[in-house]
């Protein structure tokens, strides 16, 4: 059973930093994996989706990496902003549908 | 392009009554997947409709039910609600069958069942 792992649960940083999120996942055998933003209260917001043959995806100030042999990908976000401030969810598919991971929540302070 | 919108964005309900929520995925978009999220259980999928068909099922009891129009609106049903409903219900809509293109997702239903 796939199980989807984020650290750190939470994440409070000064205005301009570079972060790195995490996520892990037990069974590497996946099709794709996905990186959402949620900001209370709503709905999820696609960030990037990488594909299992793919490394990376980039979209702006975020760039996400994925290593499928060691259960691995990073979303890093380049001089955060106080607008970044949300959580981070990453999604693993696996028959079929999505299995998500408990989310990162990043405070972003000016 | 219209995003997904799901309707209405906030219920509340007594326990017993059931509820009838609607998602209308992004145009063109055949997929209309559905998930709970609750603070204890995290988002956790619920089914997956295609062409009118329901495709695949979470692991949640029959009182979850749900069905897709010909349009690819789905509606997701809740009957006999309990306190452990309460959450907020997200629907997502992709081009394909199954979570193995982009999923775009509305803005939740809150459900509150005091």
């Amino acid at each position: 059973k796939q199980e989807v792992t984020q650290i750190p649960a939470a994440l409070s940083v000064p205005e301009g930093e570079n972060l790195v999120l995490n996520c892990s996942f037990t069974d590497s055998a996946i099709y794709n994996l996905q990186w959402f933003r949620q900001d209370p209260g709503k709905g999820l917001t696609s960030l990037l989706l990488i594909q299992s043959s793919q490394r990376e995806q980039t979209s702006g100030r975020l760039n996400a990496s994925l290593d499928k042999s060691s259960g691995r990908s990073t979303l890093y976000i380049a001089a955060s902003q106080p607008g970044d401030s949300a959580t981070y969810l990453c999604a693993v598919e696996e028959d079929d549908k999505l299995i998500f991971g408990t989310g990162t929540r990043l405070q972003v302070f000016p | 392009k219209a995003g997904v919108t799901q309707t209405p964005r906030y219920l509340i309900k007594t326990r017993g009554q059931q509820v009838t929520l609607s998602c209308s995925p992004i145009s063109g978009h055949r997929s209309v997947s559905w998930y709970q999220q609750t603070p204890g259980q995290g988002l956790q999928f619920l089914f997956e409709y295609f062409s009118e068909t329901q495709r695949n099922k979470g692991n949640f009891p029959g009182r979850f039910s749900g069905r897709q129009f010909s349009n690819s609106r789905s509606e997701m049903n809740v009957s006999t609600l309990e306190l452990g409903d309460s959450a907020l219900y997200l629907c997502a809509s992709s081009r394909a069958l199954g979570a193995r293109t982009e999923a775009f997702f509305g803005q939740g239903t809150r459900l509150t069942v005091v």
